[in-house]
C-alpha cells in the first residue's frame, strides 16, 4: 500500500484566494483525520471521519474552513478565503478500528498564504 | 476527556546516553497510549503503543515505554542514542469510548550531541 497520499506537497496562494487540499486514505481504513501543525500551536486535530461521516468539527477553526469526504477513497479540506494566518502544515492521517491501531499520517501539505 | 502532558520542549543528550522522554497522561477510562516520531519535513511515524497485556512495549529503531497505571506515565526511552534520533516526539492517548480520536501532546524536541 502506497501510505496516505496527500496533495500537493506545497501550495502558495495569496490571501483570499480558495485552498482545496486533498487526501487519499489507506484502502481499508475507516476513519480520517485531518490535522493542522503550527510551531505556535502543535498539532491541532480539525475535523474527523468515521465511515466517511463527519464525527467532530469541533476543531475546525472559522467557517472559512470546509471538509468532505464523498466516498472511503477520498477527502478535502478547502479554505474559503484564505488568509495568512492559515499557513501551516496540514495532515492527514487515517486508521482502521476502534482506534488502538494508530494512524497512519500522510507527508503534510505545507500551506503559504501571502 | 483525556488530555496528555509532555514534560520539556525540548531535551538534548549525548550519542551514546540514555534518552528518556517524559509523558503523562489522564483518562477516566484505561487509555491506549502511543508514541508518534516527526523527522523534518515529515509526517508522524508511530514508534510504539500500548492497547492491553505487557506494560513494557518495545517499538521501532530500539525504543521502548512503560505503561505505569499509578503514576499515569508513558515514559519513553532508548538505551544509546544515535545521531539518526533527533526529531521530534509526540506522546498521545486515546480514551477508547472516543471513537478512534487520539490527543497528541505538544511534542518534544530530542537533539543528539556528538
Amino acid at each position: 500500500d502506497a501510505g496516505v497520499i496527500q496533495s500537493p506537497r506545497h501550495e502558495v496562494t495569496e490571501m483570499g484566494q480558495e485552498v482545496t487540499l486533498r487526501c487519499k486514505p489507506i484502502s481499508g481504513h475507516n476513519s480520517l483525520f485531518w490535522y493542522r501543525q503550527t510551531m505556535m500551536r502543535g498539532l491541532e486535530l480539525l475535523i474527523y471521519f468515521n465511515n466517511n461521516v463527519p464525527i467532530d468539527d469541533s476543531g475546525m477553526p472559522e467557517d472559512r474552513f470546509s471538509a468532505k469526504m464523498p466516498n472511503a477513497s477520498f477527502s478535502t479540506l478547502k479554505i474559503q478565503p484564505s488568509e495568512p494566518r492559515d499557513s501551516a502544515v496540514y495532515f492527514c492521517a487515517s486508521t482502521e478500528g476502534a482506534g488502538d491501531y494508530g494512524y497512519t499520517f500522510g507527508s503534510g501539505t505545507r500551506l503559504t498564504v501571502v | 476527556a483525556q488530555s496528555v502532558t509532555q514534560l520539556g520542549s525540548h531535551v538534548s543528550v549525548s550519542e551514546g546516553a540514555l534518552v528518556l522522554l517524559r509523558c503523562n497522561y489522564s483518562s477516566s477510562v484505561p487509555p491506549y497510549l502511543f508514541w508518534y516520531v516527526q523527522y523534518p519535513n515529515q509526517g508522524l511515524q508511530l514508534l510504539l503503543k500500548y492497547t492491553t497485556g505487557a506494560t513494557l512495549v518495545k517499538g521501532i529503531n530500539g525504543f521502548e515505554a512503560e505503561f505505569k497505571k499509578s503514576e499515569t506515565s508513558f515514559h519513553l526511552t532508548k538505551p544509546s542514542a544515535h545521531m539518526s534520533d533527533a526529531a521530534e516526539y509526540f506522546c498521545a492517548v486515546s480514551d477508547r469510548s472516543s471513537a478512534s480520536k487520539i490527543i497528541f501532546g505538544s511534542g518534544t524536541r530530542l537533539s543528539i550531541r556528538p
